[in-house]
C-alpha cells in the first residue's frame, strides 16, 4: 500500500524560509496526483492552503507557495512568522480507488 | 455567510451505530461532492469518505478502514450530509469534520463534531 510521507517535524527561524514535502513511498508525485496542503491549529479545524499543486486558495497569504521539487510536491513558507506555527498536512488523489490520501502531517516551529 | 455545521456526535459502546450530519449553508450544496474527514485525539486527518453530486450519480467512496460499516448520503432538499456509522469499533474515536471537495482539493470546512466509542 502506498503511503503519503511528510517530514514529521520542522523548525524555521522568525524571517526564515520553510520547505515542506509531500512524497510516496512508492513513485514520485506529479501534478497529476492534485497536490493539495492544508493548515491546522491545536483544537481547530483544518484551512484550505493551496490546491492544484500551486494555486492559493483564497485569502491566502502570497508567502505560502506550493511546486513540485524533484519527486515530491513542496509548500514554502517564505518570511515566516509565528502564527505559522501549525500543523500542516498535503493530499494526494492516487486514483479512483482511493481518491485522497492525507500525509501524516508536519509539525512547523517557529523559533 | 458560507458554512458547515456537523452534529450529532457522542459517547457510544463498541458495536454500536451513531449517525452525523452536516449542515450546509451560504453556496450551492447540491453542486458539490461533500467528504468527511476524522482526526482521533493526537493524531493526523484521515479522509474517510466522500459523496459526489446527483449529476454523477451521487456515487460514494470509502476509506478501507471504514468501507462496509460506514454510508455516507445526502439530502439536497435540506442541504444537508449524513455519516452513518455502524459497528463502530473503538479505533473510530475521533472528531469528524465535513468538508466540500470541489477541483481537486476540500475547500470549505465544518468546525468537528466529537465521536467517542467506549464501553
Amino acid at each position: 500500500q502506498t503511503v503519503v510521507t511528510q517530514e514529521p517535524s520542522f523548525s524555521v527561524s522568525p524571517g526564515g524560509t520553510a520547505t515542506l514535502t509531500c512524497g510516496l513511498t512508492s513513485g514520485s508525485v506529479s501534478t497529476s496526483n492534485y497536490p493539495s496542503w492544508y493548515q491546522q491549529t491545536p483544537g481547530q479545524a483544518p484551512r484550505t492552503l493551496i490546491y492544484n499543486t500551486n494555486t492559493r486558495s483564497s485569502g491566502v497569504p502570497d508567502r505560502f507557495s506550493g511546486s513540485i521539487l524533484g519527486n515530491k510536491a513542496a509548500l514554502t513558507i517564505t518570511g515566516a512568522q509565528a502564527d505559522d506555527e501549525s500543523d500542516y498536512y498535503c493530499v494526494l488523489h492516487l486514483g479512483s480507488g482511493t481518491p485522497r490520501v492525507f500525509g501524516g502531517g508536519t509539525k512547523l516551529t517557529v523559533l | 455567510e458560507v458554512q458547515l455545521v456537523e452534529s450529532g456526535g457522542g459517547l457510544v459502546k463498541p458495536g454500536g451505530s451513531l449517525r452525523l450530519s452536516c449542515a450546509a449553508s451560504g453556496f450551492t450544496f447540491s453542486d458539490v461532492w461533500m467528504s468527511w474527514v476524522r482526526q482521533a485525539p493526537g493524531k493526523g486527518l484521515e479522509w474517510v469518505g466522500r459523496i459526489k453530486n446527483k449529476a454523477n450519480n451521487e456515487a460514494t467512496d470509502y476509506a478501507a478502514p471504514v468501507k462496509d460499516r460506514f454510508t455516507i448520503s445526502r439530502d439536497d432538499s435540506r442541504n444537508t450530509l449524513y455519516l452513518q456509522m455502524n459497528s463502530l469499533k473503538t479505533e473510530d474515536t475521533a472528531v469528524y469534520y465535513c468538508t466540500t471537495e470541489r477541483g481537486s482539493a476540500f475547500d470549505i470546512w465544518g468546525q468537528g463534531t466529537m465521536v467517542t466509542v467506549s464501553s
